[in-house]
């Protein structure tokens, strides 16, 4: 059990478009999902905190109006990065919180690599 | 602020070889400490250490969390050359939700 899964797998898009990413928990309900961008190299930096039914919280330093999270149901969170740039380019993971108990445990969807062109 | 400080960043050794990997933390109303092992695409988990001096164990993997001086350590032995990937250690934080704080890794390559 735990699956997350995220679709695309990956995308090129032209500089100026808007692309949306799906992060789905397949087999459990995920109150909280989390988006993290991952530079070649480099360790996850999380962008925000998905809540179902509420706005996101951004960590400091990332645009909200840029990379636009929805969380529709405690099944699925989007990200749409929109006007996308080629500085935005990147691996793109989203986890889903599972909670067991008093336990939270995050579950890593595949990751969306995105290039933009 | 949260902080996870990661040592090495990056190892080579030989097949066979152990390997100690380092995490100190800093972080408020700690809760838990992870480790997740990252290769080709998103990390997939290793451990989760909530309480001090508690090994964890599995196969050729362990893990042991020191609460008082704030660090951990995971252990690989007799190391193949399918240990290669990136290894993340995160912390969590009480008042977080389940939100993480990632150290910048250690990349582990293993030679044949």
């Amino acid at each position: 059990g735990a699956v997350v899964s995220q679709h695309p797998s990956w995308v090129i898009c032209k500089s100026g478009t808007s692309v949306k990413i799906e992060c789905r928990s397949l087999d459990f309900q995920a109150t909280t999902m989390f988006w993290y961008r991952q530079f070649p190299k480099q360790s996850l930096m999380l962008m925000a905190t998905s809540n179902e039914g509420s706005k996101a919280t951004y960590e400091q330093g990332v645009e909200k109006d840029k990379f636009l999270i929805n969380h529709a149901s405690l099944t699925l969170s989007t990200l749409t990065v929109t006007s996308a740039h080629p500085e935005d380019s990147s691996f793109y993971i989203c986890s889903a919180s599972r909670r067991a108990g008093e336990t939270d445990t995050q579950y890593f969807g595949p990751g969306t690599r995105l290039t933009v062109l | 602020e949260d902080k996870v400080v990661q040592s090495p960043l990056s190892l080579v050794v030989h097949e066979g070889d152990t390997v100690t990997l380092n995490c100190s933390y800093e972080v408020t109303n700690f809760r838990s400490l992870l480790w997740y092992k990252q290769e080709k695409k998103a990390p997939t988990f290793l451990f989760m250490l909530t309480s001090s001096g508690i090994e964890k164990k599995s196969g050729r993997l362990s893990s042991i969390l020191d609460k008082k001086e704030l660090f951990s350590i995971l252990n690989i032995t007799a190391t193949q050359t399918g240990d290669s990937a990136i290894y993340l250690c995160a912390v969590e934080a009480f008042t977080n939700a389940g939100k993480s704080t990632f150290g910048d890794g250690t990349t582990l390559t293993v030679k044949p």
